[in-house]
């Protein structure tokens, strides 16, 4: 099946720093990515949709200033939580629909700790 | 609004058993259902996807089972073992294409030994 990956795995910054979250799709490409976020033991919300060469869309109460969503290729969507504080450690999971699969393939999710 | 709902939140069962998870969903025009499964501090394995003109998928333990009109499915695992421990989310899309899914918060399964 298809592979989508995603890096760093785990990341630890300090409050008010920025990092960004990469999401790749190895062998197919994917115009539209999907990020979600993953609170403990609470489900995976749809935080934003990335659009290669369009502006994201994001959910109700997403903040866009503070969840830069970047779709430059047809193979790579980034997210960069800008101003890091620790309210903002979660689980981030990308994932990239395949139309020939009808269905999506999810990145192996990033695990964002802020100090 | 979709809203997905998974029942029980969390099940502890002896190994051997056979068992149920449920999932429900609020809005019943849905494409397709998907069950996943994720371990603790991973990302989601694929199980099952049952088509809204589907009834049922099997792979190997695990029968899913879809009622759209109903809005429900379960997750049918036979034979439990401790390696299915792990949590179950239950998910539904709306139209084919580039859409998202809607999670229900999983069902943590617990097989003991």
């Amino acid at each position: 099946g298809a592979v989508v990956s995603q890096h760093p795995s785990w990341v630890i910054c300090k409050s008010g720093t920025s990092v960004k979250i990469e999401c790749r799709s190895l062998d197919f490409q994917a115009t539209t990515m999907f990020w979600y976020r993953q609170f403990p033991k609470q489900s995976l919300m749809l935080m934003a949709t990335s659009n290669e060469g369009s502006k994201a869309t994001y959910e109700q109460g997403v903040e866009k200033d503070k969840f830069l969503i970047n779709h430059a290729s047809l193979t790579l969507s980034t997210l960069t939580v800008t101003s890091a504080h620790p309210e903002d450690s979660s689980f981030y999971i990308c994932s990239a629909p395949w139309s020939g699969a009808d269905t999506q393939y999810f990145g192996p999710g990033t695990r964002l700790t802020v100090l | 609004k979709q809203e997905v709902t998974q029942i029980p939140a969390a099940l502890s069962v002896p190994e051997g058993e056979n068992l149920v998870l449920n999932c429900s969903f609020t809005d019943s025009a849905i494409y397709n259902l998907q069950w996943f499964r994720q371990d603790p501090g991973k990302g989601l394995t694929s199980l099952l996807l049952i088509q809204s003109s589907q009834r049922e998928q099997t792979s190997g333990r695990l029968n899913a089972s879809l009622d759209k009109s109903s809005g429900r499915s379960t997750l049918y695992i036979a034979a439990s073992q401790p390696g299915d421990s792990a949590t179950y989310l239950c998910a539904v899309r709306r139209n084919s294409g580039n859409t998202p899914l809607v999670f229900g918060k999983g069902t943590r399964l617990s097989v003991i030994a």
